[in-house]
């Protein structure tokens, strides 16, 4: 089994639309997590950091955590052509290093 | 402006040959990684340095080298022993080695072999 599980997409929605990514990860001992985004040909950046269970906003993202299920999911309200990137969850415990998932392309229509 | 920079931005390699490419940090961070991006595979790490004189083989450090002589720099050769190099590059740094440190990335080396 897989560390992180990430379905890889594509995701295309109209301009205006709430976007659902989600993630699951086996380890019970992973303790951050995070969302990255990618644009085209360039590095990834961090877009969202969470730490145990429940929701952080920021701005149009909302990133949720559920330990119990061992699932974590970003929700994108208001989706403009902008978001339009690879969005990849990442989830980091005592090992230190980042686990990634494989990524979601995510493509928002005008 | 602090960051991470990665040259060349594009690569073409002979079958072969070694290349190596650079990765470059003024964020004084104490951890710096390689990793290696695919279509439909994620991130997957080659290796990783939490500190000056040491590094750690990731999950993919066959065929791969790594030095890291000072702080700022983390280069990777790819030798001929990779049997299949075409791929896209990315260094990231992050403060310390520990968890809940914020991995910063490069903007990438795109490797082709030709």
């Amino acid at each position: 089994q897989k560390e992180v599980e990430q379905d890889p997409g594509p995701l295309s929605v109209p301009e205006g639309a709430i976007v659902s990514l989600n993630c699951t990860y086996s380890n019970s001992a992973f303790q951050y997590f995070m969302w990255y985004r990618q644009y085209s040909r360039k590095g990834p950046e961090l877009l969202m950091y969470t730490y145990s269970s429940g929701n952080k906003e920021d701005g149009r993202f909302t990133a949720q955590v559920d330990k119990s299920s061992k699932y974590i999911s970003l929700f994108i309200r208001d989706s403009q052509p902008s978001d339009s990137a690879t969005y990849l969850c990442a989830v980091q415990g005592g090992s230190e290093k980042l686990v990634f998932g494989k990524g979601t392309k995510l493509t928002v229509n005008p | 402006d602090g960051g991470i920079t990665q040259s060349p931005k594009y690569l073409f390699r002979k079958e072969g040959q070694n290349v190596t490419l650079s990765c470059e940090q003024n964020l004084n961070h104490d951890a710096m990684y390689w990793y290696r991006q695919d279509p439909g595979q994620g991130l997957r790490l080659i290796y990783y340095s939490q500190i000056v004189n040491d590094f750690q083989k990731g999950d993919i450090a066959e065929g791969y080298s790594v030095s890291r002589e000072k702080k700022e720099s983390f280069p990777l050769t790819v030798t001929s022993a990779q049997k299949n190099p075409t791929a896209f590059y990315l260094c990231a740094s992050s403060l310390g080695a520990r968890a809940n440190t914020e991995a910063f990335f490069g903007q990438g080396t795109r490797l082709t072999v030709v």
